[in-house]
Order: C-alpha cells, then structure tokens, then sequence
C-alpha cells in the first residue's frame, strides 16, 4: 500500500505569511498515460468534514480562494497558503488515489496563527 | 444538489457487528465514474479511509480492515451499506460517507458523519 507522510505535523504562521505543508508518498502518484498526479488536499476545521481544496495535485476546487496552490509531481507534494488568513487555521490532509486500495491519508497537518 | 447522510447506531459493544448507512442524493451511484467511499476518524486523530464502492459493482478496502468490512449498495434506493464485524473500543470514531467522481479523482463531497462508540 502507498504510505503518505506530511510534514510538518504542525506549524505556526503569522497573519499575512506563507504557510507550507509537504507530503510525500511512498511510490509515485503519478500516472504516465494521462500525465496526472492522483494526489489531493482537504481543509478540516473542528467539528466539521474535511473540505477538498486541491485535486490533481494542482487543481483548485471551485470556490477555494487561489491563496491556496497545490504543486509537485511524482512522490513530492506541496500545499501553499501565500497569504495566512484566520479562516486558515484547520488541520490539512494529503490524500493519494493512484493505486488500490485507493484513498489513504496523510497523518495532517495543524495549522495555527503564531 | 449532493448530500450523503450517515445512519446507523451510536453506541455498540465490544464484539458486535456495526452496521452503517449511507443515503445520499444528487447523482447516481450508476452513473459511470461515481464511487461512495466510507472513512473514520477517531477522536482527535487522523483520517482513516475505509472502503469504496463504485458504479460497476467493484469494491475496495482498507488492506489492514479488509477481514472485517463488507461494502455494498442498494441503487434503488440511493443507499450504500458498510458493515463492521469484531467492533474493538478502538474502532470509536465518526464514520463518513462520501462521493467521489472520476472527473476529479478526489472526494468531492461529504456527509456530516457519525460518531460510534465502542463501549460495554
């Protein structure tokens, strides 16, 4: 099975900063013949279900400010906030969808206001 | 308009079979490309994604739970069942349903989930 590891497991930002989350798989995620990274993000705040930001590593889920940036191809993943703001603060999940069984999830990541 | 809803009990004990429904509507579990997945998280933990049906009857589970999970689907109601054998005090968690489409590979939409407690 493909493992997915975030780093870091926490982080604290300032208002108005870059926040970065990177998540690494196990095998590649990516998939030759149609060139795409089955690799997504979701935004969890408490009490609520996650909320997808990012699917195929790079695409923006409609509706999510474009603060929000998915890059990387391969093994290597990032999640950027260009622009902390305090609605942000949330735990990140990295999620892969390449191979079967499908759908495991990163250990998160929690963010917070420094 | 997409909504899941999980069903199903709050409280079983030690040893019980745990038996979750999802209902949803808004699309069709026929249409080619759509899978309802279920996923877990336990109190204050990580993401655990379970298992996945999808339009052409395939199912898939987690490698580790596989033993004890059975997944299927009632089209004609819009209803996706999982059921949970050997419940253990650690299998307390929310349990989510959820939709995902080939158009984006990801989980798209999601239930509000339901907590279970393992508990004598």
């Amino acid at each position: 099975d493909i493992v997915m590891t975030q780093s870091p497991d926490s982080l604290a930002v300032s208002l108005g900063e870059r926040a970065t989350i990177n998540c690494k798989s196990s095998q590649s995620v990516l998939f030759s013949a149609n060139d795409k990274n089955y690799l997504a993000w979701y935004q969890q705040k408490p009490g609520q279900p996650p909320k997808l930001l990012i699917y195929w590593a790079s695409t923006r889920e409609s509706g999510v400010p474009d603060r929000f940036t998915g890059s990387g191809s391969g093994t290597d993943f990032t999640l950027t906030i260009s622009s902390l703001q305090a609605e942000d603060v949330a735990v990140y999940y990295c999620q892969h969808y390449y191979s079967t069984p499908p759908g495991t999830f990163g250990q998160g990541t929690k963010l917070e206001i420094k | 308009q997409v909504t899941l809803r999980e069903s199903g009990p709050a409280l079983v004990k030690p040893t019980q079979t745990l038996t979750l429904t999802c209902t949803f509507s808004g699309f069709s579990l026929t249409t080619s490309g759509m899978c309802v997945s279920w996923i877990r998280q336990p109190p204050g933990k990580a993401l655990e994604w379970l298992a996945l049906i999808d339009w052409d009857d395939e199912e898939y589970y987690s490698t580790s739970l596989k033993t004890r999970l059975t997944i299927s689907k009632d089209t004609s109601k819009n209803q996706v069942v999982l059921t949970m054998t050997y419940m253990d005090p650690l299998d307390t968690a929310t349990y989510y349903c959820a939709r995902t489409s080939s158009v984006k590979g990801a989980v798209d939409y999601w239930g509000q989930g339901t907590l279970v407690t393992v508990s004598s």
